[in-house]
């Protein structure tokens, strides 16, 4: 039962471009959607979130766009950083619960 | 404070012996969970405390796990006769009482291998 779907297993972009990644859910229940980011050998780290009754939030380099129609959101990071290269999770919560899909791992080449 | 703890890093164990995970939050946070990560996966939950209240549980943990938080402060997860198919990461975060959106904070993990 896979709530939360990261389609894409990775991701390569050039430094100062910009990196798109996707993630698609099929529960409309969810109050927020958050994506984190892991490095290797540490936990994931929250970077932005959206909640449901909104359509874009933006911090910075990374803006977070929600398409409750088509139950779809995307994290756009512009311009991409080679620090930026990491596993991306798109997570939604559900109570206090929240369910996380596989990940995409972003490559940015310098 | 210097985030979430957890101990130990790393265990291997043989098959059929019990471990015990601890992990220190936060201080100020009232909010503990754990969550399972496998290779290639993202994370998936276990269960979830409000202070010392466990108040949800996964049907992914099975009778041979336990997870406790004396005094709504550290927290242990308990794996009982462990089986190959526990050989995971265990992660623990905690969150203050604020919106869920402000996102979890994670400790590093302990990385668990059943041989």
């Amino acid at each position: 039962d896979q709530q939360v779907k990261q389609n894409s297993p990775s991701l390569s972009v050039q430094e100062g471009r910009i990196s798109i990644l996707n993630c698609d859910y099929t529960n409309s229940m969810f109050d927020y959607f958050l994506w984190y980011k892991k490095y290797p050998a540490e936990g994931p780290t929250f970077l932005i979130s959206i909640s449901s009754i909104k359509d874009k939030n933006e911090d910075g380099r990374f803006t977070v766009f929600l398409n409750k129609s088509a139950k779809h959101l995307s994290l756009h990071i512009v311009p991409s950083q080679p620090g930026d290269s990491a596993v991306y999770f798109c997570a939604a919560n559900g109570g206090f619960k929240t369910i996380f899909g596989a990940g995409t791992r972003l490559f940015v080449k310098a | 404070d210097t985030g979430v703890s957890q101990d130990p890093r790393h265990k291997i164990t043989k098959r059929g012996q019990n471990v015990t995970f601890r992990c220190d939050p936060i201080s100020e946070h009232n909010r503990l969970y754990w969550y399972r990560q496998t290779l290639g996966q993202g994370p998936e939950f276990l269960t979830y405390f409000q202070n010392e209240a466990q108040l949800e549980k996964s049907r992914l943990l099975s009778d041979r796990f336990s997870a406790e938080r004396p005094k709504g402060s550290f927290s242990t997860l308990e794996i009982q006769r462990t089986e190959q198919g526990d050989s995971a990461m265990y992660l623990c975060a905690s969150s203050p009482p604020t919106e869920l959106g402000d996102g979890y904070t994670f400790g590093s993990g302990t990385r668990l291998t059943v041989v």
